[in-house]
């Protein structure tokens, strides 16, 4: 089967960094993507990961460790308009193309 | 970029009758779009993956006779819930990946359609 897990919500400060993680267990990886949501909205993706080491985009970073199964998404100079839900998705090996989505964390910046 | 659209979206329908959802890729060709449904402060789940010219393929626990797809052209495909119930409401989302995209082309997903069965 497959198990992706997150945490629930997480609260941060403007202007502040934070860290996301997701850990995943899955029959096989090709591949691991974030994605923010806002509420009754699409998601929109963010960064992808398929090899070990850190993707650097703009505030956003993405960094990935196949061998421990682990992802983080690292939030650089937090803006009031990042309060969103934040999701990871695995893209498994067995040739599917679809992704399963962890549960999202609920992120909340404060002044 | 890549654009999916997805109409309508939001639609209120009584219980019993039936409701279409329609997800168009407008400047990509996608052999294979996905269903997924979203319920509150839940994540997406996978309902069912669209493959133009065949049969759709859903995933477990999903009643293909309850949710229909049609996915006639490369850059439509239908989801059509068939006697709804006030259990069906949820938040219904398509996405698909652009054709001959390298393995790190995201998927990209539709606006949404909000399903509120009364």
């Amino acid at each position: 089967g497959q198990n992706i897990d997150q945490p629930t919500e997480m609260t941060a400060t403007e202007g502040a960094i934070v860290q996301i993680n997701c850990t995943y267990q899955t029959s096989g990886f090709n591949g691991l993507f974030w994605y923010q949501q806002h509420a009754g909205e699409a998601p929109t993706f963010l960064s992808y990961n398929v090899l070990d080491g850190l993707e650097e985009k703009g505030r956003f970073s993405s960094f990935l460790s196949r061998s421990k199964g682990y992802s983080y998404l690292l939030l650089k100079e937090l803006q009031m308009k990042d309060s969103a839900s934040y999701l990871c998705a695995v893209r498994d090996g067995t040739g599917r193309r679809a992704l399963t989505f962890g549960s999202g964390t609920r992120l909340q910046v404060q002044p | 970029g890549a654009v999916v659209s997805q109409h309508p979206s939001w639609v209120i329908c009584k219980s019993g009758t039936s409701v279409k959802i329609e997800c168009r890729s407008l400047d990509f060709q996608a052999t294979t779009m996905f269903w997924y449904r979203q319920f509150p402060k839940q994540s997406l789940m996978l309902m069912a993956t669209s493959n133009e010219g065949s049969k759709a393929t859903y995933e477990q626990g999903v009643e293909k006779d309850k949710f229909l797809i049609n996915h006639a052209s490369l850059t439509l495909s239908t989801l059509t819930v068939t006697s709804a119930h006030p259990e069906d409401s949820s938040f219904y989302i398509c996405s698909a990946r652009a054709e001959g995209g390298q393995a790190n082309s995201p998927l990209h997903f539709g606006n949404g359609t909000r399903l509120t069965v009364t």
